[in-house]
Formats: structure tokens, sequence, C-alpha cells
């Protein structure tokens, strides 16, 4: 069945340095692809979203990378800080017509000072 | 610009009492989603409305759970008879439509069944 995986469930970083949050998906017909961020108590925050026919996209601080050969999503947060510890989710829309997504169980971001 | 509002945030139901759950979507939106998120989990999709219509219900329980959008008003997402393992939080999220749009989430409420 349709799943979307996170590779690692906690990633402890230090304040400054550059974070990378994996994620897998098994759809290969899944053509849109989200990273939220959900702090405690909190709904999750649209980051930043890519098409399948991009490799990659930038936005503030923040790159997603899709390698549709391997079926695998990356975030890159450069100069990681305490306000980006949260847990991060990356979702994919489903292959049907009705716009739903299939989130991923999520990965903790520690920011150590 | 208001975002997507739910409300209440938290809700505290006795088993077998009746849960209502509002969602009034961004501005300009009226694609309406609802998610269910159990602790140390991911969120789980249940339905997607648009104004007047359930368009897909696969994801919501057949049996007590019950949604809608109507013309005027938020979004209700109704679950009667509750049960414990209703507990979860609730979160719902709009559109303005499904050409790759993300999709704007609100922060939830959270439902307690004693």
């Amino acid at each position: 069945g349709e799943s979307v995986g996170l590779h690692l469930p906690t990633l402890s970083v230090q304040e400054g340095d550059n974070s990378i949050i994996n994620c897998a998906y098994s759809n290969s017909a899944s053509d849109y692809f989200i990273w939220y961020k959900q702090e405690s108590g909190k709904g999750p925050q649209f980051i930043i979203d890519i098409r399948s026919n991009m490799d990659k996209r930038q936005g503030q601080r923040v790159t997603v990378l899709l390698n549709k050969t391997v079926k695998h999503l990356s975030l890159q947060i450069a100069a990681t800080q305490p306000g980006d510890s949260a847990v991060y989710f990356c979702a994919e829309r489903d292959s049907g017509n009705t716009g739903k997504l299939i989130f991923g169980q999520g990965t903790t971001l520690q920011v150590k000072p | 610009n208001a975002g997507v509002m739910q409300n209440p945030r938290h809700l505290v139901r006795r088993r077998g009492q009746e849960a209502r759950l509002r969602c009034s979507p961004m501005k300009g939106h009226s694609h309406v989603y609802w998610y269910r998120q159990l602790p140390e989990e991911g969120l789980k999709f249940m339905v997607y409305l648009q104004k007047e219509n359930i368009i897909d219900e696969s994801g919501m329980p057949k049996e007590r759970f019950s949604a809608e959008f109507p013309k005027e008003g938020p979004s209700i997402l109704r679950i009667q008879q509750v049960v414990r393992g209703d507990s979860a939080a609730y979160f719902c999220a709009s559109s303005q439509g499904l050409g790759g749009q993300p999709q704007h989430f609100g922060d939830g409420t959270r439902l307690s069944i004693l």
C-alpha cells in the first residue's frame, strides 16, 4: 500500500549547524509533496512544497530535494536555530483527485544551544 | 489574514456523549479536509468536503462520524456516542484548490473522552 515514512524518529543538531531530514515515499505516481513543521500543541505549519517535475526547491533557509528514482525526499535547514525545534512531517498528495495528503510518522528535530 | 480557525481548542466528553468540532477555512478557500492525529503519530486523512458536498469520506469511520460544510458557516465534524478510542487531536485544513496548492492547517481540537 501507499506509505510515507521518515528514516529517523529523532534528529539532534547543534545550533548553527545544518539539518537534513529524510523521507521515503512508496507511490511513484505522487506528483506533489509538502513539508510541515509542527510545534507542541499546534497544527502543522506549511514550510515548503515541491512538484514532481522539479528536483529541488529553495525557500528561506530551507531546501527540499526530490529524488524520484529512489522515491526519496529531504528537507535541509541551514543554520539551524532553537526555534526550529519541532516535529517535521513530509506528506504526499494522494494520486487520486481529492488532494488528500498522506503523512509520514514525523521526525523530531532537537536543536542544542 | 485569518488562518484556519478551529474551535473549541479542547473538548472533554464522557463516553456516549456527542462531540461537535468546528472549522472555519481561510478566506477564499473552498476545500476543507479533516485529519486525525494520535499521540506520537502522523496525521490520518478522514474526510474532504467542498461547500455543501462531501467529496471523499474514505478515511472516516462509517459509524458515529459525520461531517458537513454548509453553504453558510463553518465545517462541522460530528462524533456521536463517543468512545475512549476517539480521544485524539482533530485537525482541519483548507486550500484554494487541488492544483498543487498547499493545505493550511488550524491548531486543532484536542478531544478527550472520560
